[in-house]
């Protein structure tokens, strides 16, 4: 399975804009980024997901290093409610696997 | 659209009982996943399902752990005899197709405390 690296955690301001990074330097060819994130007391929800652009929808942005091996989460202004942990995960499309690993904890300060 | 449905959403046992869990995943949704969450950690995959067909099961422990998707619709997950260490929240996911880059559907989970 591919790997991610994640900070453990990671604390913002209110109102600020926020990076979560992710590495997977193993990444192959083929495999998708994908973000997805918990808040508390719930199951995960998808966030956003991209192979070699970047990409935007209403909840972030994800900003993909030219070579792939590195990804970047972008909430444009944290809002208390965006305090949960996120996940990084690389989706191998053949086999359809979505592994989760312990994610970044973001604690948004108001 | 009503999203995966999973009960109970508590359940305390004492160890060496069993207990079962239920998932409805959102109408229509070919894939089925069963995932572990231990407090602290990210969610464990245990068995994933394409209709009524496992497709993997790798990480179950099956020696305690079955489940089955009957008419490749509901599912449930079941202990059979539970141990101190299956303390843990049990996410049911379900997402349109297999093999393509669809988004999962997660419900809310059922934590389950065995004592």
């Amino acid at each position: 399975d591919a790997k991610t690296t994640q900070p453990n955690s990671m604390e913002s301001n209110e109102e600020e804009p926020v990076h979560l990074p992710c590495n997977h330097s193993t990444i192959s060819g083929t495999d998708y980024i994908h973000w997805y994130r918990q808040l508390p007391s719930q199951g995960p929800e998808y966030v956003i997901h991209g192979l070699t652009s970047n990409v935007n929808n209403r909840m972030a942005s994800l900003a993909i290093a030219e070579d792939r091996k590195s990804s970047t989460l972008i909430l444009h202004r944290a809002t208390l409610r965006d305090a949960a942990v996120y996940y990084c995960i690389l989706r191998e499309t053949s086999y359809d696997k979505v592994i989760f690993g312990p994610g970044t904890s973001l604690s948004v300060i108001p | 659209e009503a999203g995966v449905a999973q009960s109970p959403r508590y359940k305390i046992i004492e160890k060496r009982q069993s207990v079962a869990f239920w998932c409805n995943p959102i109408s229509g949704h070919a894939t089925l996943y069963w995932y572990q969450q231990i407090l602290g950690q990210g969610p464990k995959l245990l068995i994933q399902f394409q209709n009524n067909g496992v497709v993997d099961d790798s990480q179950l422990p099956k020696d305690r752990f079955s489940a089955e998707r009957l008419k490749g619709v509901d599912s449930t997950l079941k202990i059979q005899p539970a141990k101190l260490e299956d303390s843990a929240v049990y996410l049911c996911a379900s997402s349109p197709e297999f093999a393509t880059n669809e988004k999962l559907f997660f419900g809310s989970g059922t934590q389950l405390s065995v004592l």
